[in-house]
């Protein structure tokens, strides 16, 4: 059963481009969850999925950042026009459905700006 | 506001030695605790989680207790070794277990 696989492991842009960070949870995972993580700081979460649908984007900035996770294939976290600030380590986490669900972490996408 | 924190914020420690770090949170209503830890350039790995009626919850050398009196979690490594050097992430998840709330971390780092 392989972990939770996040492609690519680098991601090189210049800005103004488009990144797309893709993660594949666990078989048997519904649920899914994008995490950032900037240097020397803590994870700060950014959206919570299950399949098709946004369950609490709150943490996820208001213009060019959107994530999906459909039905088939897997959950896609998409930055438009990235600028330098957006260079950070995105975590994916997968969870199975219950109330103690522990999430199982993706090796993250490091994402550098030019 | 919900929240969580860690303290230290970093440690040192002598490889065989015991250490403990310390996670006080806000998080209400309160389902669960979880102890991460994270290695330099990877992602967080479950150590521990403990619900409101357990107080304490052992993996190997890594032992989590839990106060939901007081709201406070510590996690104790003992005879540290090299390889314990990560951050160690204390999260708290509410009484839906849609939230998580993740502390900033605590950074250990084992010396030989």
């Amino acid at each position: 059963n392989a972990g939770v696989m996040q492609n690519p492991r680098h991601l090189v842009r210049r800005r103004g481009q488009e990144a797309r960070l893709r993660c594949s949870p666990m078989k048997g995972h519904s649920h899914v969850y994008w995490y950032r993580q900037l240097p020397e700081e803590g994870l700060k979460f950014m959206v919570y999925l299950q399949k098709e649908n946004i369950i609490d984007e709150s943490g996820m900035p208001k213009e060019r950042f959107s994530a999906e996770f459909p039905k088939e294939g897997p959950s896609i976290l998409r930055i438009q026009q990235v600028v330098r600030g957006d260079s950070a380590a995105y975590f994916c986490a997968s969870s199975p459905a219950g109330q103690f669900r522990v999430q199982y972490f993706g090796a993250g996408t490091r994402l550098s700006v030019l | 506001k919900n929240q969580v924190e860690q303290s230290p914020q970093s440690l040192i420690i002598l490889e065989g030695k015991n250490c403990t770090l310390q996670c006080n949170y806000t998080v209400s209503p309160f389902s669960n605790l979880r102890w991460y830890k994270q290695d330099t350039g990877r992602g967080p790995v479950s150590l521990t989680i403990m619900t409101f009626s357990e107080n304490t919850k052992s993996n190997g050398r890594y032992t989590a207790t839990l106060d939901a009196d007081t709201k406070q979690s510590s996690l104790h490594i003992t005879a540290s070794q090299l390889s314990d050097s990560a951050s160690y992430i204390c999260v708290v998840s509410d009484n839906y277990g849609q939230n998580f709330v993740f502390g900033p971390g605590t950074r250990l780092s084992a010396l030989p």
